[in-house]
């Protein structure tokens, strides 16, 4: 079974910073999944094969990594970006998520 | 347009076995599979199992011996049974649709049912 392990777990930004969430899997992996939850809401697809945005999701946002090292990328930090980030694998049969990061605003 | 729901009972004693059920529209079970994910309160996502659009089902294998996850692709449903509960079991429960790609992912949510197990 594949561990994702996210780091940092909290962290805090200011507008207009760089934010990289990283996400380090216990065994080589091909691609990562990202999602982003807000408090009371559900989980929403973020970034899917390692560096596609979904639908919506704006561009200052860009997803990275191969083996067992990936990351979320923001650049330039919005207030709305606050929110916890969830990576996820799937090697078959099992889904993995890694433990959140959650990102605040200054 | 995707819409998935999920209902059930929002207060469980131990040791009952859960029902929920997921209605979805917009897409056919045959097309996409579905799977749950429970989120305990205040903690991370967990998956829980799917069912693939070709009926066969996967499950967590720390759950797998009290999990059991059925469909009804007339009704557009989706079922879970978990049974033998502990106050653990305790989170939000969401249904999810399986994107259509190889490298599937979740790509379409429920709003969650809130699941509490207390005597």
């Amino acid at each position: 079974e594949i561990v994702l392990t996210q780091s940092p777990t909290t962290m805090t930004a200011s507008p207009g910073e760089k934010v990289t969430i990283t996400c380090r899997a216990s065994s080589s992996v091909s691609y990562m999944h990202w999602y982003q939850q807000k408090p009371g809401a559900s989980p929403k697809p973020w970034i899917y094969e390692t560096s596609k945005l979904a639908s919506g999701v704006p561009d200052r946002f860009s997803g990275s990594g191969s083996g067992t090292s990936y990351s979320l990328t923001i650049n330039n930090m919005e207030a709305e970006d606050a929110a916890t980030y969830y990576c996820q694998q799937w090697n078959y049969p099992l889904f993995t998520f890694g433990s959140g990061t959650k990102l605040e605003i200054k | 347009q995707v819409q998935l729901e999920e209902s059930g009972p929002g207060l469980m004693q131990p040791s009952e076995t859960l029902s929920l059920t997921c209605t979805v529209s917009g897409f056919s079970l045959t097309s996409n599979g579905v799977g749950w994910v429970r989120q305990p309160l205040g903690k991370g996502l967990v998956w829980m199992g799917t069912i693939w659009a070709g009926g066969s089902t996967n499950y967590n294998s720390a759950v797998q011996s009290r999990l059991s996850i059925s469909r009804d692709t007339s009704k557009s449903q989706v079922f879970l049974k978990m049974n033998s509960l502990q106050p653990e079991d305790t989170g939000t429960y969401y249904c999810a649709r399986h994107s259509s790609v190889q490298l599937t992912y979740f790509d379409y949510w429920g709003q969650g049912v809130m699941v509490t197990v207390s005597s």
